[in-house]
């Protein structure tokens, strides 16, 4: 089982808006920024958010994290087809010195 | 852009040792504040640290690995590299190299090398 615990499955109708938690404990979030991921199916992770609430650059402003104590949320605004993906959030574990992750949200796009 | 690439067997027999190297372009594996790693994805653990190194030197593993891991750095080849000994099938994954921060720093990873161990 992960380190971080996210909900298995998350849906929404286009248009709509979509969060996802993330959570964790004192040595992992509650301590350190948060990550987030997309993942399509036969490709690698691509880095959705870092520290918390930053984009990399092409990524669109629909997507937003966010951070409370042990816990982060990722929100999908305006939801669209290609929206549908796995989703993981990840953070550096300060007891294990290396990253940790969660175990993926699969968002389906109704 | 920094980028990272896999090279490596796509077959490793049981018992034997996998062994992984990433190329890096586009940036040094001997910049200060990063961590150059490994990690894995499959389907029942989803995805799992294996080990990094520092960019010191400074080696840090997943404890439930540690005993089977070295993760090394050739910084005149600009790579680092992955050797897990004794694999077994639990050892199946795509294994992923990355750049990653425990301060906030945006990471980088590279495509990922599908490993199966079989014989």
């Amino acid at each position: 089982q992960s380190v971080l615990t996210q909900p298995p499955s998350a849906s929404g109708t286009p248009g709509q808006r979509v969060t996802i938690s993330c959570s964790g404990s004192i040595s992992n979030i509650g301590g350190n920024t948060v990550n987030w991921y997309q993942q399509l199916p036969g490709t690698a992770p691509k880095l959705l958010i870092y520290s918390n609430t930053q984009r990399p650059s092409g990524v669109p402003d629909r997507f937003s994290g966010s951070k409370s104590g042990t816990s982060a949320s990722l929100a999908v605004s305006r939801l669209q087809s290609d929206d549908e993906a796995d989703y993981y959030c990840g953070t550096w574990d300060d007891s294990m010195n290396g990253p940790v992750f969660g175990g993926g949200t699969k968002l389906t796009v109704l | 852009q920094l980028q990272l690439q896999e090279s490596g067997p796509g077959l490793v027999k049981p018992s034997e040792t996998l062994s992984l190297t990433c190329t890096v372009s586009g940036g040094s594996i001997s910049s200060s504040s990063y961590y150059w790693g490994w990690i894995r994805q499959t389907p029942g653990k989803g995805l799992e640290w294996i080990g990094s190194m520092y960019y010191s030197g400074t080696t840090y593993y997943n404890p439930s690995l540690k005993s089977r891991v070295t993760v090394s750095g050739h910084t005149s080849k600009n790579q680092f590299s992955l050797h897990l000994t004794s694999v077994t099938a639990a050892d199946t994954a795509i294994y992923y190299c990355a750049r990653h921060s425990s301060v906030g720093l945006r990471d980088y990873w590279g495509q990922g090398i599908s490993v199966t161990v079989s014989s």
